[in-house]
């Protein structure tokens, strides 16, 4: 998984409470994204990361913030957890925004989110 | 609005035959297409990846065929194993942020 661990792997949480799920990579590229996956919908961006503390929305950010204070970090936060926000969550990294090569994503192993 | 569109949802293949999945998308700021394999309870991982210069790609059973006019593209499958049995997703990115397509659920039968 090219040296990027999701923590925690698995969740569950009650309605209303704060959720924050962890990125680390080892590979020190400057891009880190925020994925969920639903059945029937797949992959969708919530938000991404092109540096130390510069983060930007993706198409579905609505309940999601981001931080990312070091490079090899990027915590998403569910502010107060809804049972719509139950999800597999991915991270991913690339070492530049261009296409091609330095641009591909690689994918962490994911966490499983279930909001009762 | 689905910026990328991928069928079939899902696909049955006896072994040995070809897999074709095929996918659609609007936006032709898009300048690159990987596909990526996914198996459960893994993230996806990059299989093979095209940019619109180029009308077809291929890396040993795998190949991508470009149609920059048609805005469509596809990813072939030659010799399908049963160990190809995964879910491919089709995406199409552009400045860094991908879009990915709805899945294809390809079980090979022995």
């Amino acid at each position: 998984d090219a040296g990027i661990t999701q923590s925690p792997r698995h969740k569950v949480t009650e309605t209303g409470t704060p959720v924050t799920l962890r990125c680390h990579q080892t590979e020190n590229h400057r891009y880190m994204y925020w994925y969920r996956q639903d059945p029937g919908h797949g992959l969708r961006l919530i938000h991404y990361s092109y540096g130390v503390k510069d983060t930007d929305k993706g198409e579905v950010s609505d309940g999601y913030s981001v931080s990312r204070s070091k490079t090899e970090d990027f915590l998403l936060t569910l502010e107060s957890a809804t049972s719509s926000q139950t999800s597999v969550y991915f991270c991913a990294i690339s070492e530049s925004p261009s296409g091609g090569g330095k641009g591909t994503q690689y994918f962490g192993p994911g966490t499983r989110l279930l909001v009762l | 609005q689905q910026q990328v569109k991928q069928s079939p949802q899902s696909l049955i293949v006896q072994k040995g035959g070809i897999s074709i999945i095929n996918c659609a998308y609007e936006n032709t700021a898009f300048d690159y297409f990987p596909w990526y394999q996914q198996f459960p309870g893994k993230g996806p991982a990059l299989l093979i990846a095209i940019r619109p210069d180029v009308s077809e790609k291929k890396e040993g059973r795998f190949t991508i065929s470009f149609n920059k006019s048609a805005k469509q593209f596809s990813l072939h499958i030659m010799d399908s194993q049963p160990g190809d049995s995964a879910t491919y997703f089709c995406a199409a990115s552009s400045a860094g942020k991908s879009t990915f397509g709805d899945g294809t659920t390809l079980t090979v039968k022995p």
